[in-house]
């Protein structure tokens, strides 16, 4: 069956980079997500990448994937306290990838 | 525009109500999605629409109704809640199926008392 996991918490000083872990199960998922949830929010889709690509960067934002590996990350450069959310990382599956398959989210806290 | 609207954005209700949630996209999107999160749990997949047919049904209580009268709204009819549905009701729409991100609105917070 399919699972996503993520470290659970994850505290940082601005101003340093913040590195967000996942690990998935489902080899044929073909994107793979990260999304940020501020409190009582719904979710904000941040960047995606296609399985076949090991790095993906948008502006303060990097993805990693090894697909040998089913590790996904998230690099943030130079964190402010906005970016304090919960992080989650998510795989779309099935016929149509239309399950999509959270991790359990990473609440990164950003400390001045 | 990449807004998804829900409505309303708190509703308690008592468990013989009847009430609906309703989502809105103007994107021309084609899937449709609800979803229900539990505070500090990611969301759970509940249901699919994609081109205006039920395309998933995550193994749902019937206690919980989805409607999709045309391709731009959502709605979510609940009767006879328990109050472990109290949850976030979240609404997402997505282009079409398959390879595209998706667009989640804000949530309707649904307690059951």
């Amino acid at each position: 069956g399919e699972d996503v996991e993520q470290s659970l918490f994850l505290s940082v000083r601005e101003g340093d980079s913040s590195v967000i872990n996942c690990t998935y199960t489902d080899s044929s998922s073909t994107y793979l997500y990260w999304y940020k949830q501020e409190p009582g929010a719904g979710l904000q889709l941040l960047t995606y990448i296609f399985s076949n690509m090991d790095m993906k960067q948008d502006q303060r934002l990097t993805v990693l994937l090894n697909k040998k590996d089913k590790h996904l990350s998230l690099r943030i450069a130079d964190t402010q306290t906005g970016d304090s959310a919960i992080y989650f990382c998510a795989e779309s599956i099935g016929n149509y990838g239309q399950n999509f398959v959270f991790g359990p989210g990473t609440r990164l806290s950003v400390l001045p | 525009d990449t807004e998804v609207t829900q409505t309303p954005k708190h509703l308690v209700m008592g468990m013989t109500n009847k009430k609906s949630l309703k989502c809105e996209q103007h994107m021309g999107h084609r899937a449709m999605y609800w979803y229900k999160q539990k505070a500090k749990k990611p969301p759970e997949l509940m249901f699919v629409y994609s081109y205006e047919k039920l395309s998933i049904n995550e193994s749902v209580p019937s206690r919980f109704s989805p409607e999709c009268p045309n391709s731009s709204l959502l709605n979510l009819h609940l009767h006879a809640l328990q109050p472990e549905d109290s949850a976030l009701y979240l609404c997402a729409s997505q282009e079409d199926r398959g390879i595209y991100e998706q667009y989640f609105g804000p949530g309707t917070r649904l307690t059951v008392t």
